[in-house]
């Protein structure tokens, strides 16, 4: 079974800086492009940045480009999202994601982990 | 960015009904359009990818059809688990969700 635990989230203030993280099991890790969603009770569903399965290739919303950056460590089965210049509509749950296509980044969002609440406010 | 606008924002039904969600892009996105579903205080789950395709074990009283610009969720003798929420993507470009249909039991 697939399992995306993500982790990292919390309360951070304005300007500041989180670091996400994400334990995949139950797939072959490194087969996958892998991507981060947000969402808001105001915004709804966000894309926020995807990474392919080697790394190779980063992609950003422009919301966040400059102050995040998607990363991987295929040995570890893991993906991290480090967030810097947190700003207030940073706020929101973010979740780790599995694309559906062995070795495409495709968009096809599936399946998505229980996701981490990032809360930005002084 | 391609704006996606879903109809209507809520809706409600009764368990035995059938449902259809519509779902339209700003501009054409050929058939590279995604559904999921969403219960409270759970992650989303892929229902319909390419517009039309069934993902793996969701039961077929779903099914999604359409292209171009205009598509539709048809949900056919709703079931209790099938009050939540609905979200229509596109992949053609950066994606892009719609803001939701809200299922609720009549």
């Amino acid at each position: 079974e697939v399992q995306l635990v993500e982790s990292g989230g919390g309360l951070e203030q304005p300007g500041r800086s989180l670091r996400l993280s994400c334990a995949a099991s139950g797939f072959t890790f490194d087969d996958y492009a892998m991507h981060w969603v947000r969402q808001t009770p105001g915004r709804g569903l966000e894309w926020v940045s995807s990474i392919t399965w080697n790394g190779g290739t980063t992609r950003y919303a422009d919301s966040v480009k400059g102050r995040f950056t998607i990363s991987r460590d295929n040995a570890k089965s893991a993906l991290y999202l480090q967030m810097d210049s947190l700003r207030v509509e940073d706020t929101a749950f973010y979740y780790c994601v599995k694309d559906s296509v062995v070795g495409a980044m495709l968009y096809w969002f599936d399946p998505w982990g229980q996701g981490t609440l990032v809360t930005v406010s002084s | 960015d391609i704006q996606m606008t879903q109809s209507p924002s809520s809706l409600s039904a009764s368990v035995g009904d059938s449902v259809i969600i519509t779902c339209r892009a700003s501009q054409s996105v050929s058939n590279y359009l995604n559904w999921y579903q969403q219960k409270p205080g759970k992650a989303p789950k892929l229902l319909i990818y390419a517009a039309t395709s069934l993902q793996s074990g969701v039961p077929s009283r779903f099914s999604g059809s359409g292209s171009g610009t205009d598509f539709t969720l048809t949900i056919s003798s709703l079931q209790p688990e099938d009050f939540a929420t609905y979200y229509c993507q596109q992949r053609y470009s950066t994606p892009t969700f719609g803001q939701g249909t809200k299922l609720e039991i009549k």
